[in-house]
């Protein structure tokens, strides 16, 4: 069965550069979750879609931002990196609006600032 | 707001032998899911198991099952016959139903390490 998949699996920047994180949905999932794990951390929500439309907003800072778009894969930009957002990055989806909503993760990417 | 709390950072186990594995929650939400999720030195987030809180029956798959309590906001883990697969950080999970109006973002709680002994 399709799973979600994200890309890059590992992404080593400097500080002050520029990352993109993509996810593609599980095929007919609408909505798409963002979370960040620190090392030792439990996951921190960021950002959630749903028909392309953001629908929350978690703990996510200005200098990052997302779009879900026509094909429901979703995008995170992160501007200005610090050394702090060095993490790994899932993306999630979920068929929403019915009962039983399930996440399903995807393998996460690995974000190392330098 | 939601809080999921898992107040055991570790815990071990014996090869074939059973663990259980604890978390309180605390919601105002009226209808709610709550999950266990395993993180195994991979780090791949995979679905254990899910709990309808309207469903009073424990939800149960293979060797994995749950109580859930709800009057206490207590929802445990029980692996049988523990394999040496199981070894993982195990996240303990509550998520409001869409239906309460919510979009449904998943709260974690922190997190138990199982080690799995041969």
């Amino acid at each position: 069965a399709a799973g979600v998949i994200q890309s890059p699996r590992h992404l080593i920047k400097e500080k002050r550069e520029t990352a993109t994180l993509k996810c593609y949905p599980i095929p007919r999932h609408d909505t798409v979750y963002w979370y960040q794990q620190g090392p030792g951390q439990d996951p921190q929500f960021l950002i959630s879609f749903y028909e392309k439309m953001q629908s929350d907003k978690g703990s996510i800072p200005d200098r990052f931002s997302a779009q879900q778009f026509s094909d429901y894969h979703s995008e995170l930009n992160m501007s200005s990196l610090e050394l702090g957002d060095s993490a790994l990055y899932f993306c999630a989806s979920s068929l929403a609006g019915g009962v039983g909503e399930k996440l399903f993760f995807g393998s996460g990417t690995q974000l190392s600032v330098l | 707001a939601q809080t999921v709390t898992q107040s055991q950072p570790e815990m071990s186990v014996q090869e074939a032998e059973t663990v259980t594995l604890s978390c309180t929650y605390d919601t105002s939400e009226s209808d709610y899911y709550l999950f266990w999720y395993k993180q195994p030195p991979s780090r791949q987030m995979i679905l254990v198991i899910r709990q309808e809180a309207y469903k009073q029956q424990n939800a149960t798959e293979n060797r994995f099952s749950v109580n859930f309590q709800k009057a206490a906001k207590s929802f445990s883990l029980k692996i049988s016959d523990s394999q040496l697969g199981d070894a993982a950080m195990y996240f303990c999970a509550s998520y409001p139903s869409h239906g309460s109006g919510n979009t449904g973002k998943l709260i974690f709680g922190q997190g138990t390490t199982l080690q799995v002994k041969p």
